[in-house]
């Protein structure tokens, strides 16, 4: 079955450069969510869309931004990182007709 | 607001016993879904078991199950004769379920070692 897919699977970057990181949900899938886990962290809740609008935000910082594509692509774009970025970002898709996220394997961001 | 809780940070458990990770949680709605997922070392985030807040009966799904106590806010998950392989750490999460685009909030975890 097809899953959800997340590249990079690892990424380093130095301190105040750019990242990119990008989510390809379950076909008909149509919310897409990102959360970001520090080490030794439970997954904090960043943003989420439905049908290719923002439909939820959390803490996520101004820094970050993120959208979804016309194929329902989504990516999450993070400007002048820094140390405390590092992290594991994680991408899940639901549909209403299923109970359950799919999460994806996760992209590990480091910033040195 | 809805939270969860988590009270057990690590726990020893000999090979083939049983194991009950303990999870509270707190939520003014009516209609919620609690969630486990198990977290390996390799990072990624697998879900185990879901018991939505109208189900009447424990979720179960192979060795593992769901001990859920509505009265008392509970949703402990059992897991049956242990294997090496479960040692990871699991996440007690929940979300609004009368949304169901809703996003999951998580627990602060349980790592779980299985002894040989």
């Amino acid at each position: 079955a097809a899953g959800v897919i997340q590249s990079p699977r690892h990424l380093i970057k130095e301190k105040r450069e750019t990242a990119t990181l990008k989510c390809y949900p379950i076909p008909r899938h149509d919310t897409v969510y990102w959360y970001q886990q520090g080490p030794g962290q439970d997954p904090q809740f960043l943003i989420s869309f439905y049908e290719k609008m923002q439909s939820d935000k959390g803490s996520i910082p101004d820094r970050f931004s993120a959208q979804q594509f016309s194929d329902y692509h989504s990516e999450l774009n993070m400007s002048s990182l820094e140390l405390g970025d590092s992290a594991l970002y994680f991408c899940a898709s639901s549909s209403p007709s299923n109970y359950g996220y799919t999460f994806g394997s996760g992209t590990r961001l480091t910033v040195v | 607001a809805q939270k969860i809780t988590q009270t057990q940070p690590g726990m020893f458990v000999q090979e083939k016993e049983a194991v009950t990770l303990d999870c509270t949680y707190d939520t003014s709605d009516q209609s919620y879904g609690l969630f486990w997922y198990k977290q390996p070392s390799s990072g990624e985030m697998i879900f185990l078991i879901y018991q939505g807040s109208y189900d009447e009966q424990n979720a179960t799904e192979g060795r593992y199950s769901l001990n859920f106590q509505k009265a008392r806010k509970s949703a402990n998950l059992v897991i049956s004769a242990s294997q090496l392989g479960d040692s990871a750490m699991y996440f007690c999460a929940m979300r609004d379920d009368l949304n169901r685009d809703d996003k999951i909030i998580f627990g602060k975890g349980t790592r779980l070692h299985i002894l040989p």
